[in-house]
């Protein structure tokens, strides 16, 4: 089956700053990565996420990349705000499969005023 | 905005009673799912259902969980003897079963067995 790596576990910034999330998947398959934030306590939230047959997304301060050579995708913040803290959840599914993905461990994001 | 909802927010048990989490799908997707997200860690998960039957379960989800969708617009998940380890925060999804599929997640349901 798939398996998603996620790093880092904890990304601390300055607001302003950038944040960049890296993951990896094993199965060649996957040809759907979405990204979810999820604040202290709420549901995940889908904020963005990207298909197989595009290398990159961008959507206002957030943008993923993917090489699926590689095999890895990321997730870009740019001039964080303290807002944008929360764990950002990548994921990866094969759309021709079951529809059901496989997340990564989490990224906990957290932007000091 | 259609939302997945889930009652009841928070479910205390005692460790071997029975406990129902229940969900109401957003009303025109096909695709029903249940994930569990124990404290501090990933969203993982359990089963997927579609067209009235169960299409896939993860090796979390053994005899001790089923699902049903009793009627038009529910969707249960059922632990029939709860474990400590049970506890957790049980979130159900759903999608419209499109080609790229957004899983639109419900509140959860923080179960917690002592």
């Amino acid at each position: 089956g798939e398996n998603v790596e996620q790093h880092p576990s904890t990304l601390s910034v300055q607001e302003g700053d950038s944040a960049v999330i890296k993951c990896t998947y094993s199965d060649s398959a996957s040809n759907y990565f979405p990204w979810y934030k999820q604040e202290l306590g709420k549901r995940p939230q889908l904020i963005i996420d990207i298909r197989s047959n595009v290398g990159e997304k961008k959507d206002q301060r957030i943008a993923v990349t993917l090489n699926k050579t590689a095999k890895h995708f990321s997730l870009h913040i740019t001039e964080t705000q303290p807002e944008d803290s929360a764990v950002y959840f990548c994921a990866a599914s094969d759309s021709g499969g079951s529809y059901i993905p496989t997340f990564g461990r989490g990224t906990s994001l957290i932007v000091h005023p | 905005e259609p939302e997945v909802t889930q009652t009841p927010s928070h479910q205390v048990t005692q460790m071997g009673q029975e406990v129902i989490l229940r969900c109401v799908p957003i009303s025109n997707h096909l695709y029903f799912y249940w994930y569990r997200q124990i404290l501090g860690q990933k969203v993982e998960f359990l089963v997927s259902f579609y067209n009235n039957e169960i299409s896939e379960k993860s090796e979390i989800f053994d005899d001790q969980f089923s699902v049903e969708r009793p009627d038009g617009s529910n969707f249960t998940l059922k632990i029939r003897s709860t474990k400590l380890e049970d506890s957790a925060m049980y979130f159900c999804a759903s999608n419209s079963g499109g080609p790229y599929n957004e899983q639109f997640f419900g509140p959860g349901t923080r179960l917690t067995v002592l």
